[in-house]
């Protein structure tokens, strides 16, 4: 069993839909948590990032951390065809460490 | 600012050869960590360097290898290499580690190696 999972979807809505994106995790050391996007032939780029349990927002995006469950998800209002890319989550264990755990990658439509 | 680069974008090797990639970090970084992507496996952690020095390993055989120079440039080299080892292999740098907050590892686009 993989460390962090992920459902790789394919996930497909419309424009201006409620995105919601998941991750599960077994490792109770994961201390940071992570939400990085990745479009087609680039590299990922960090959306947001918690510490620990709780909520953080940004613009039109929302991302919750409940470590009792170990569960963290990714919301996405008022989504946007330029919104269509891949989701990777990723945690890490250590402050300042550099090695991510990711998930396997939502792959997100957003349909005009 | 100049992101992260990596070089050469596109390699194609067979079966047995080895290989050597590249990366130059963002100026000022001095963490360059590397990352193996597939279909079946995802993204996966290799190794990671900080002043020339390994800080970090992942679960990878011994056929892939790397090393930082003094100006922070990486290089990563696969060995005998298998049909398995094609994928996109990707560089992150990050500001030197500390003892507070997250460092933000910035990407680079990726060398996408294909084994024949």
């Amino acid at each position: 069993q993989k460390e962090v999972e992920q459902d790789p979807g394919p996930l497909s809505v419309p424009e201006g839909a409620i995105v919601s994106l998941n991750c599960t995790y077994s490792n109770s050391a994961f201390q940071y948590f992570m939400w990085y996007r990745q479009y087609s032939r680039k590299g990922p780029e960090l959306l947001m990032y918690t510490y620990s349990s709780g909520n953080k927002e940004d613009g039109r995006f929302t991302a919750q951390v409940d470590k009792s469950s170990k569960y963290i998800s990714l919301f996405i209002r008022d989504s946007q065809p330029s919104d269509s890319a891949t989701y990777l989550c990723a945690m890490s264990e250590v402050t300042g460490a550099q090695k991510l755990v990711f998930g396997q990658g939502t792959r997100l439509t957003i349909n005009p | 600012k100049a992101g992260v680069t990596q070089t050469p974008r596109y390699l194609i090797k067979t079966r047995g050869q080895q290989v050597t990639l590249s990366c130059s970090p963002i100026s000022g970084h001095r963490s360059v960590s590397w990352y193996q992507q597939t279909p079946g496996q995802g993204l996966q952690f290799l190794f990671e360097y900080f002043s020339e020095t390994q800080r970090n390993k992942g679960n990878f055989p011994g056929r892939f290898s790397g090393r930082q120079f003094s100006n922070s440039r990486s290089e990563m080299n696969v060995s005998t290499l298998e049909l398995g080892d094609s994928a996109l292999y990707l560089c992150a740098s990050s500001l030197p580690p500390t003892g507070g907050d997250y460092n933000e590892q910035f990407f680079g686009p990726g060398t996408r190696l294909t084994v024949l």
